[in-house]
Protein backbone atom coordinates (compact mmCIF):
# COMPACT_ATOMS: atom_id res chain seq x y z
CA UNK A 1 0.00 0.00 0.00
CA UNK A 2 2.26 2.38 -1.38
CA UNK A 3 1.29 5.78 -0.01
CA UNK A 4 3.66 8.15 -1.90
CA UNK A 5 4.46 7.08 -5.38
CA UNK A 6 6.87 7.99 -7.87
CA UNK A 7 7.02 7.72 -12.11
CA UNK A 8 8.70 6.26 -13.66
CA UNK A 9 11.60 5.01 -11.26
CA UNK A 10 14.29 5.71 -13.67
CA UNK A 11 14.44 8.48 -16.51
CA UNK A 12 16.62 8.36 -19.41
CA UNK A 13 16.75 11.91 -21.45
CA UNK A 14 19.35 13.75 -24.11
CA UNK A 15 20.47 16.82 -22.89
CA UNK A 16 18.20 19.95 -23.52
CA UNK A 17 15.12 18.08 -24.19
CA UNK A 18 12.26 18.58 -21.69
CA UNK A 19 11.50 15.87 -19.27
CA UNK A 20 8.54 15.55 -16.62
CA UNK A 21 8.85 13.75 -13.52
CA UNK A 22 5.32 12.40 -11.59
CA UNK A 23 4.59 12.00 -8.09
CA UNK A 24 1.38 11.62 -6.49
CA UNK A 25 -0.21 10.19 -2.80
CA UNK A 26 -2.92 8.71 -1.43
CA UNK A 27 -2.37 10.32 2.54
CA UNK A 28 -4.44 13.39 0.99
CA UNK A 29 -1.82 15.72 2.39
CA UNK A 30 -1.94 19.18 1.77
CA UNK A 31 1.86 19.98 0.90
CA UNK A 32 3.76 18.20 -1.05
CA UNK A 33 7.62 18.77 -2.12
CA UNK A 34 10.36 18.16 -4.54
CA UNK A 35 13.88 17.30 -3.26
CA UNK A 36 16.82 17.18 -5.77
CA UNK A 37 19.98 14.53 -4.48
CA UNK A 38 23.29 14.55 -6.78
CA UNK A 39 25.06 11.21 -5.74
CA UNK A 40 26.66 11.12 -2.13
CA UNK A 41 25.11 14.78 -1.62
CA UNK A 42 22.43 16.00 0.88
CA UNK A 43 18.62 15.98 -0.38
CA UNK A 44 17.98 19.82 -1.64
CA UNK A 45 14.83 21.50 -1.43
CA UNK A 46 13.44 22.57 -4.66
CA UNK A 47 10.34 23.63 -4.07
CA UNK A 48 7.07 22.67 -2.47
CA UNK A 49 3.20 23.64 -2.61
CA UNK A 50 0.85 24.23 0.26
CA UNK A 51 -2.07 23.01 -1.10
CA UNK A 52 -2.27 25.42 -4.35
CA UNK A 53 0.48 27.30 -3.05
CA UNK A 54 3.65 27.20 -5.11
CA UNK A 55 6.80 28.27 -2.64
CA UNK A 56 9.95 28.11 -4.87
CA UNK A 57 13.48 28.10 -2.89
CA UNK A 58 15.68 30.60 -3.64
CA UNK A 59 18.72 28.72 -5.23
CA UNK A 60 16.43 26.55 -7.47
CA UNK A 61 17.07 27.10 -11.23
CA UNK A 62 14.23 28.55 -13.31
CA UNK A 63 15.17 25.47 -15.58
CA UNK A 64 12.86 23.36 -12.82
CA UNK A 65 9.27 23.79 -12.53
CA UNK A 66 6.13 22.44 -10.92
CA UNK A 67 2.69 21.70 -11.59
CA UNK A 68 0.04 20.08 -9.08
CA UNK A 69 -3.03 20.35 -10.79
CA UNK A 70 -5.03 18.55 -7.47
CA UNK A 71 -4.30 17.58 -4.14
CA UNK A 72 -3.00 13.67 -5.43
CA UNK A 73 -0.53 14.81 -8.06
CA UNK A 74 2.41 16.99 -8.38
CA UNK A 75 4.98 17.14 -11.30
CA UNK A 76 8.58 18.23 -12.29
CA UNK A 77 9.40 19.65 -14.93
CA UNK A 78 12.77 20.28 -16.16
CA UNK A 79 12.65 22.51 -19.42
CA UNK A 80 15.91 21.52 -20.68
CA UNK A 81 17.96 19.43 -18.47
CA UNK A 82 21.89 20.16 -18.37
CA UNK A 83 24.30 16.67 -17.76
CA UNK A 84 24.68 18.47 -14.25
CA UNK A 85 20.69 17.94 -13.59
CA UNK A 86 21.15 14.08 -13.76
CA UNK A 87 20.14 13.43 -10.14
CA UNK A 88 18.00 11.47 -8.07
CA UNK A 89 14.43 13.14 -7.54
CA UNK A 90 12.58 12.91 -4.39
CA UNK A 91 9.31 13.76 -3.66
CA UNK A 92 7.46 13.76 -0.15
CA UNK A 93 3.98 15.36 1.40
CA UNK A 94 3.66 16.48 5.07
CA UNK A 95 -0.02 16.90 6.56
CA UNK A 96 0.48 20.25 7.36
CA UNK A 97 3.77 21.19 6.81
CA UNK A 98 4.57 21.67 10.56
CA UNK A 99 8.18 20.59 11.48
CA UNK A 100 6.50 17.66 14.10
CA UNK A 101 4.72 16.79 10.91
CA UNK A 102 6.56 13.59 9.61
CA UNK A 103 7.54 13.67 5.73
CA UNK A 104 6.62 10.70 3.71
CA UNK A 105 8.94 9.91 0.90
CA UNK A 106 8.62 8.09 -2.28
CA UNK A 107 11.46 6.20 -3.71
CA UNK A 108 12.65 7.96 -5.65
CA UNK A 109 13.12 8.90 -9.76
CA UNK A 110 16.84 8.91 -10.66
CA UNK A 111 17.53 10.91 -14.09
CA UNK A 112 20.08 10.58 -16.71
CA UNK A 113 21.07 13.25 -18.68
CA UNK A 114 22.76 11.79 -21.99
CA UNK B 1 28.97 25.35 2.08
CA UNK B 2 27.39 22.90 4.19
CA UNK B 3 25.30 24.10 6.76
CA UNK B 4 24.77 20.10 8.20
CA UNK B 5 27.79 17.98 8.49
CA UNK B 6 28.07 14.22 8.22
CA UNK B 7 32.00 13.95 8.41
CA UNK B 8 31.41 9.93 8.58
CA UNK B 9 30.71 8.65 5.03
CA UNK B 10 30.00 5.07 6.18
CA UNK B 11 30.52 3.25 9.33
CA UNK B 12 30.56 -0.63 10.40
CA UNK B 13 29.82 -2.30 13.64
CA UNK B 14 29.05 -5.82 14.91
CA UNK B 15 25.84 -6.88 15.83
CA UNK B 16 24.64 -6.35 19.23
CA UNK B 17 26.63 -3.41 19.58
CA UNK B 18 26.27 0.11 19.72
CA UNK B 19 26.42 2.43 16.49
CA UNK B 20 26.93 6.57 17.34
CA UNK B 21 26.24 8.49 14.80
CA UNK B 22 27.31 12.19 14.02
CA UNK B 23 25.91 15.28 12.60
CA UNK B 24 27.44 18.92 13.10
CA UNK B 25 25.34 21.99 12.34
CA UNK B 26 26.70 25.81 11.67
CA UNK B 27 23.61 27.93 11.85
CA UNK B 28 23.27 28.75 15.38
CA UNK B 29 19.34 29.56 14.08
CA UNK B 30 18.90 25.44 13.58
CA UNK B 31 16.35 24.70 16.69
CA UNK B 32 14.81 21.16 15.38
CA UNK B 33 16.84 18.09 13.96
CA UNK B 34 15.23 15.37 12.75
CA UNK B 35 17.60 11.45 11.28
CA UNK B 36 15.74 9.88 8.73
CA UNK B 37 16.94 6.39 7.50
CA UNK B 38 17.00 5.10 3.64
CA UNK B 39 16.87 1.63 2.36
CA UNK B 40 18.04 1.22 -1.36
CA UNK B 41 15.59 1.57 -3.58
CA UNK B 42 13.40 3.39 -0.80
CA UNK B 43 12.72 6.86 0.08
CA UNK B 44 13.73 8.43 3.20
CA UNK B 45 11.83 7.20 6.33
CA UNK B 46 11.55 9.47 9.49
CA UNK B 47 12.99 7.74 12.58
CA UNK B 48 13.76 10.44 15.45
CA UNK B 49 13.32 14.24 16.17
CA UNK B 50 15.03 16.45 19.06
CA UNK B 51 13.88 19.99 19.52
CA UNK B 52 16.43 22.09 21.07
CA UNK B 53 14.62 22.85 24.56
CA UNK B 54 16.17 18.73 25.27
CA UNK B 55 18.88 17.57 25.13
CA UNK B 56 17.91 13.90 24.77
CA UNK B 57 15.07 12.33 23.02
CA UNK B 58 14.65 8.39 22.94
CA UNK B 59 12.74 5.81 21.50
CA UNK B 60 12.99 2.60 21.52
CA UNK B 61 16.76 1.39 20.85
CA UNK B 62 17.10 4.93 18.77
CA UNK B 63 18.69 7.77 21.31
CA UNK B 64 19.39 11.10 19.68
CA UNK B 65 22.00 13.66 21.64
CA UNK B 66 21.97 17.10 21.18
CA UNK B 67 24.73 19.41 22.57
CA UNK B 68 23.61 23.45 21.19
CA UNK B 69 26.89 24.96 22.60
CA UNK B 70 28.75 22.31 20.53
CA UNK B 71 26.23 22.69 17.60
CA UNK B 72 26.58 18.98 17.63
CA UNK B 73 24.40 15.94 17.43
CA UNK B 74 24.78 12.19 17.91
CA UNK B 75 22.08 9.34 16.61
CA UNK B 76 22.65 5.90 19.26
CA UNK B 77 21.47 2.38 18.35
CA UNK B 78 21.44 0.04 20.85
CA UNK B 79 21.59 -2.82 20.16
CA UNK B 80 22.24 -3.03 16.40
CA UNK B 81 20.78 -5.06 14.32
CA UNK B 82 21.34 -6.35 10.92
CA UNK B 83 18.16 -4.77 9.82
CA UNK B 84 19.51 -1.52 11.14
CA UNK B 85 22.15 -1.46 7.81
CA UNK B 86 20.84 1.61 5.76
CA UNK B 87 22.20 5.52 4.91
CA UNK B 88 21.17 7.54 7.87
CA UNK B 89 20.61 11.40 7.20
CA UNK B 90 20.31 14.43 9.80
CA UNK B 91 18.63 16.82 9.02
CA UNK B 92 17.78 20.42 10.79
CA UNK B 93 15.06 23.16 10.34
CA UNK B 94 14.62 27.30 11.83
CA UNK B 95 12.19 28.62 13.63
CA UNK B 96 9.80 29.96 11.38
CA UNK B 97 11.44 27.82 7.96
CA UNK B 98 8.65 24.90 8.32
CA UNK B 99 9.75 21.88 6.87
CA UNK B 100 12.35 23.29 4.90
CA UNK B 101 15.14 20.72 6.25
CA UNK B 102 18.53 21.18 5.08
CA UNK B 103 19.98 17.96 4.83
CA UNK B 104 23.39 16.33 5.61
CA UNK B 105 24.99 14.10 3.26
CA UNK B 106 24.31 11.21 4.75
CA UNK B 107 26.44 8.02 6.66
CA UNK B 108 25.97 4.46 5.65
CA UNK B 109 25.83 1.92 8.36
CA UNK B 110 26.75 -1.47 7.74
CA UNK B 111 25.60 -3.92 10.99
CA UNK B 112 27.47 -6.87 10.56
CA UNK B 113 26.14 -10.29 11.76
Amino acid sequence: DAMVIQNPRYQVTQFGKPVTLSCSQTLNHNVMYWYQQKSSQAPKLLFHYYDKDFNNEADTPDNFQSRRPNTSFCFLDIRSPGLGDAAMYLCATSGQGRRTDTQYFGPGTRLTVL
Amino acid sequence: DQQVKQNSPSLSVQEGRISILNCDYTNSMFDYFLWYKKYPAEGPTFLISISSIKDKNEDGRFTVFLNKSAKHLSLHIVPSQPGDSAVYFCAASAWGNGQNFVFGPGTRLSVLP
